[in-house]
């Protein structure tokens, strides 16, 4: 079965710095999900990655899937409390069903 | 509603009780999922939907846990006589089609349920 391994599980960061986190994945990925939850929560979808070297923006949130696709990265420039929260990444391997890491617990201090 | 919706958010249970949890994924989406999620770690899938065919309960802990959706809409997950290990919180995520086609897996607030 598809195993995800997200790193850092948990990041303090100051307002404005920037980060980065990471997936890796032990199977070749099908597609790459990125949510963010709040604790107690649902899933907000943040953005999905199909294609090896992809790379997806929102506002100041990038993701990147490398050109294996075993591994992405979370980045995010200029950090704000409003990024606070649990990321999670999701694999959708070559059926339906996600399978998810443990998340990393972001919190950004003003 | 624009979203997935979850009722109730909060369900506190009795061991041995049964609890229902409703969701109404987005309108007019195929696919139909649940998920459990225990405190401190990612969703883990339980079963899933296409339409009003559940094609897959394969994450489903135990006969005690039951999913149905009967007319391929609003979908209820229902648990018997529940057990202070099935504290978590119940997610629904639908979806358009199927994952397959790259289509966005969008998820509701979810049901938290503490069985006391």
């Amino acid at each position: 079965s598809q195993e995800l391994e997200q790193s850092p599980q948990s990041l303090i960061v100051q307002e404005g710095k920037n980060l980065t986190i990471n997936c890796t994945s032990s199977k070749t990925l099908y597609g790459l999900y990125w949510y963010k939850q709040k604790y107690g929560e649902g899933l907000i979808f943040l953005m999905m990655l199909q294609k090896g070297g992809e790379e997806k923006s929102h506002e100041k949130i990038t993701a990147k899937l490398d050109e294996k696709k075993q591994q992405s990265s979370l980045h995010i420039t200029a950090s704000q409390p409003s990024h606070a929260g649990i990321y999670l990444c999701g694999a959708g391997g070559s059926n339906y069903k996600l399978t998810f890491g443990k998340g990393t617990l972001l919190t950004v201090n003003p | 509603g624009a979203g997935v919706s979850q009722s109730p958010r909060y369900k506190v249970a009795k061991r041995g009780q049964d609890v229902a949890l409703r969701c109404d994924p987005i309108s007019g989406h195929v696919s139909l999922f649940w998920y459990q999620q225990a405190l401190g770690q990612g969703p883990e899938f339980l079963t899933y939907f296409q339409n009003e065919a559940q094609l897959d309960k394969s994450g489903l802990p135990s006969d005690r846990f039951f999913a149905e959706r009967p007319e391929g809409s609003v979908s209820t997950l229902k648990i018997q006589r529940t057990q202070q290990e099935d504290s978590a919180v119940y997610l629904c995520a639908s979806s358009l089609a199927s994952p397959h086609s790259g289509n966005t897996i969008y998820f509701g607030e979810g049901s938290w349920l503490t069985v006391v």
